[in-house]
């Protein structure tokens, strides 16, 4: 079992529509979660980080936690093209351990007019 | 602006030949990583150093090596014993190991072999 998963996509969505991006994580007491955006070509950039159970809003975009259940997603609202790229989810490895990053392959997401 | 300035921004391995990647950054941050991503796969850690004068194996570190002689610096030699080292090489940095704070990604250097 990978330990972060995604759905490889690509998740195709209109204009306007909200994108729901999902991830599950196998490492049961990680603590802290984060989403990345990658436009092709370019290097990862954090949109979101998330460290308790709910729901954390930062403008169009809404992470949210369970611990219980292990997955992490991350909603956009009022979809644009300009949305259109590859999201990463990262898991931080239970504290003890390293301050290592786990990544998943990403989930494309395209955004079409 | 404090940010994460890695180069080249392309470069190109002759066959037998070592080449260094450069990674500076102006954060203040004590912790650094180097990254390796393939297309269609994840980000795989190299390396990755808590310290000046400290650094740590990761995932992938064969063929690799790195120094951390200042703070600010955290340059990758990519050794000839590196047999496929074609892929796109991100630098990273937070604030602290232990931390529980975001990476925050250099624009990469992208290597090819002659």
């Amino acid at each position: 079992q990978k330990e972060v998963e995604q759905n490889s996509g690509p998740l195709s969505v209109p204009e306007g529509a909200i994108a729901s991006l999902n991830c599950t994580y196998s490492d049961r007491v990680s603590q802290s979660f984060f989403w990345y955006r990658q436009y092709s070509g370019k290097s990862p950039e954090l949109i979101m980080s998330i460290y308790s159970n709910g729901d954390k809003e930062d403008g169009r975009f809404t992470a949210q936690l369970n611990k219980a259940s292990q997955y992490v997603s991350l909603l956009i609202r009022d979809s644009q093209p300009s949305d259109s790229a590859t999201y990463l989810c990262a898991v931080n490895q239970s504290p003890g351990n390293t301050d290592k990053l786990i990544f998943g392959t990403g989930t494309r997401l395209q955004v079409f007019p | 602006d404090g940010g994460i300035t890695q180069s080249p921004k392309y470069l190109f391995r002759k066959e037998g030949q070592n080449v260094t990647l450069s990674c500076e950054q102006n954060l203040n941050h004590d912790a650094m990583y180097w990254y390796r991503q393939d297309p269609g796969q994840g980000l795989r850690l190299i390396y990755y150093s808590q310290i000046v004068n400290d650094f740590q194996k990761g995932d992938i570190a064969e063929g690799y090596s790195v120094s951390r002689e200042k703070k600010e610096s955290f340059p990758l030699t990519v050794t000839s014993a590196q047999k496929n080292p074609t892929a796109f090489y991100l630098c990273a940095s937070s604030i602290q190991v232990y931390s529980n704070q975001p990476q925050h990604f250099g624009d990469g250097t992208r290597l090819s072999i002659l």
